[in-house]
């Protein structure tokens, strides 16, 4: 079992729509949880950390759920920019950060 | 450009031959971190450097990969008599604390042919 899992997609959706992509880790020592995107053979950017209350920046929510060791990520009115390859991190402390195999996200005019 | 380097950006070699990669963090993050990543995956942790030393290395890595951080600024990263198997591409990445978000380089892609 990976210690990061994630539904590799890919996601279709139009211009406008609201997206949600789900992920779920394994390590319940984990401390630290991120999402990151990656556009086709780019290095990955950090797109937002996660926090237990929930956060949001801009059209982007994450949310946490230590007890399902669950995480997510909402956007709304999805823009053509957004299509990417979306990454789940989790981080159990110092080094040991674990890359989710990621989501493709396709929006389309 | 104030963000982390990779150099170079492609490196195509054949079967049986050394290649060495370099990375320059940012200057003021004291953690640095190689990565690989293959077509379809997450990038796959390789080692970790806190300044100049290197304190964690994958179960992963064989014998023929080696880094080296000498004065906690720049790191290389080197394979020997590479195989195809190595075809990747190689992300080296920085911080500044464990739990914070990492900044990578454009990585650096290498074919074995």
């Amino acid at each position: 079992r990976k210690e990061v899992e994630q539904d590799p997609g890919p996601f279709n959706v139009p211009e406008g729509a609201t997206v949600a992509f789900n992920c779920t880790y394994s390590n319940s020592a984990s401390q630290s949880f991120f999402w990151y995107r990656q556009d086709c053979r780019k290095e990955p950017k950090l797109l937002m950390s996660v926090y237990s209350s929930g956060n949001e920046d801009g059209r982007f929510t994450a949310q946490l759920n230590r007890a399902s060791q669950y995480i997510s990520l909402l956007i709304r009115d999805s823009k053509l920019s957004d299509s990417a390859t979306y990454l789940c991190v989790a981080n159990t402390g110092g080094f040991k950060t674990i890359f989710g195999a990621g989501t493709r996200l396709f929006v389309k005019a | 450009d104030t963000g982390v380097s990779q150099n170079p950006r492609h490196k195509i070699t054949k079967r049986g031959q050394n290649v060495t990669f370099r990375c320059d963090p940012i200057s003021e993050h004291n953690r640095l971190y190689w990565y690989r990543q293959t077509l379809g995956q997450g990038p796959e942790f390789l080692t970790y450097f806190q300044n100049e030393a290197q304190l964690e290395k994958s179960r992963l890595l064989s014998d023929r990969f080696s880094a080296e951080r000498p004065k906690g600024s720049f790191s290389t990263l080197e394979i020997q008599r590479t195989e195809q198997g190595d075809s990747a591409m190689y992300l080296c990445a920085s911080s500044s604390q464990s739990n914070y978000g990492y900044t990578f380089g454009s990585g650096t892609r290498l074919t074995v042919v």
